[in-house]
């Protein structure tokens, strides 16, 4: 395994309600990502962080926000779910400097009642 | 805009076969092309990474190759096992990227016994 952990692997929650997810890296990498999965559309970019306290936005970030106060720790918050959130959510890692491999989390499913 | 696709969505071969795995893109300007297996359930394990001036990589039964000029990059798996099965997705960095992937659908690989 790369380090790399997300917590909770499932939830289920209601609509109108805040749900954070965080992911955990134990590899001091300065790059971690957000996606979601969903059928036919793939892997979209939600946010992504390029150090502590940096943080941008990715092709699908309406409705999420992010923060990373410490080099490991990487929150993807949705600030009022909806039913449209429902969805895998994957947290990643870029490997260290000289590599642009990704290091993947096992996911968090999320469903959105 | 870059956008990266992978036909079929979804094969089944017969155990022992030699298949290819296709992913087209619609602008040459990258910096990398990634290979990645998704088993059920579980988050994205790279298997390839191949530099623009690459022509292919290889990791036991796979080979990868990209040919930049067609906007094409291939996964060749030699004598396919059940083991196989699994979502293969393509993945590619542009130049002018934050280290922002830009990823295909995947092709859902059934290898029979």
């Amino acid at each position: 395994d790369a380090g790399i952990t997300q917590s909770p692997r499932h939830k289920v929650t209601e609509t109108g309600t805040p749900v954070t997810l965080r992911c955990h890296q134990t590899e001091n990498h300065r790059y971690m990502y957000w996606y979601r999965q969903d059928p036919g559309h793939g892997l979209r970019l939600i946010h992504y962080s390029y150090g502590v306290k940096d943080t941008d936005k990715g092709e699908v970030s309406d409705g999420y926000s992010v923060s990373r106060s410490k080099t490991e720790d990487f929150l993807l918050t949705l600030e009022s779910a909806t039913s449209s959130q429902t969805s895998v959510y994957f947290c990643a890692m870029k490997g260290p400097t000289g590599t642009d491999t990704q290091y993947f989390g096992p996911g968090t499913r999320l469903t959105v009642l | 805009k870059q956008e990266v696709t992978q036909i079929p969505a979804a094969l089944s071969v017969p155990e022992g076969e030699n298949l290819v795995l296709n992913c087209s893109f619609t602008d040459s300007a990258i910096y990398n092309l990634q290979w990645f297996r998704q088993d059920p359930g579980k988050g994205l394990t790279s298997l390839l990474l191949i530099q623009s001036s690459q022509r292919e990589q290889t990791s036991g039964r796979l080979n990868a190759s990209l040919d930049k000029s067609s906007g094409r990059s291939t996964l060749y798996i030699a004598a396919s096992q059940p083991g196989d099965s699994a979502t293969y997705l393509c993945a590619l960095l542009p130049r002018d990227s934050n280290y922002q992937l830009i990823w295909g659908a995947g092709t859902k690989l059934i290898i029979k016994p």
